[in-house]
């Protein structure tokens, strides 16, 4: 079936520094989405990407889609305390389901 | 407004005993729903989804069940709970063609 990696599974940054977490699926996806769950939290929606080579902005997050539609990834600048949580992407074939990647659980340290 | 109601927020329940969760949807008709299981610090496993009344699909063979006796209500149950039915259980809906809006969880702790 479908699966859908991150890497890493888990990043401990100073605040300040730049984190990056990268999804890859073993499948051409319609879309993907990105989701933050903060420690004893629900996943919360970020952004969905749909286009080959797309590239978002929310504030000092910044999201891309693969040419291929098959990988993504998340770049957080100037991490802050509050952006701990694990950040999981998920894929949508078009099947009325998501796959969810293995997420990357962030730490930051003040 | 729309929103998505989910409980108990924590459930303790011994080997064996029943379980039925439900999760129930405000503001919208005719939603897709999703049952999701996170065990501690694991990703999302996608249980069941359902697109109608009576409509489910499961994804993977194991001890649960997914019901939907009304449009906006859709319930998880098992008659008999093994250890590893241990979790974080997390229902969801999709609101159009976008991101999908999981409710607060329930914890379950199977002894």
């Amino acid at each position: 079936g479908q699966q859908v990696m991150q890497i890493p599974q888990y990043q401990h940054v100073q605040e300040g520094e730049d984190f990056t977490t990268y999804c890859n699926s073993s499948t051409t996806l319609s879309n993907i989405q990105w989701y933050k769950q903060r420690p004893g939290g629900h996943p919360v929606f970020l952004i969905q990407l749909v286009k080959s080579g797309e590239v978002k902005k929310q504030k000092r997050l910044t999201f891309q889609f693969g040419e291929a539609k098959k990988n993504s990834s998340l770049h957080i600048t100037a991490t802050q305390t509050t952006d701990v949580g694990t950040y999981f992407c998920a894929g949508n074939t078009g099947f009325q389901k998501l796959v969810f990647g293995t997420g990357t659980r962030l730490l930051v340290s003040p | 407004s729309q929103t998505i109601h989910q409980w108990p927020a924590t459930l303790v329940q011994p080997v064996g005993s029943p379980l039925s969760l439900e999760c129930t949807v405000e503001g919208t008709s005719n939603p897709n729903l999703y049952w999701y299981r996170q065990a501690a610090g694991r990703g999302l496993q996608l249980l069941f989804y359902s697109v109608g009344i009576g409509q489910i699909s499961s994804e993977v063979p194991q001890n649960l069940s997914a019901s939907r006796p009304q449009d906006r209500q859709f319930i998880l149950s098992s008659k008999k709970l093994l250890l590893s039915d241990s979790g974080f259980y997390l229902c969801a809906w999709r609101p159009g063609d976008y991101g999908y809006t999981f409710g607060s969880g329930t914890r379950l702790t199977v002894v």
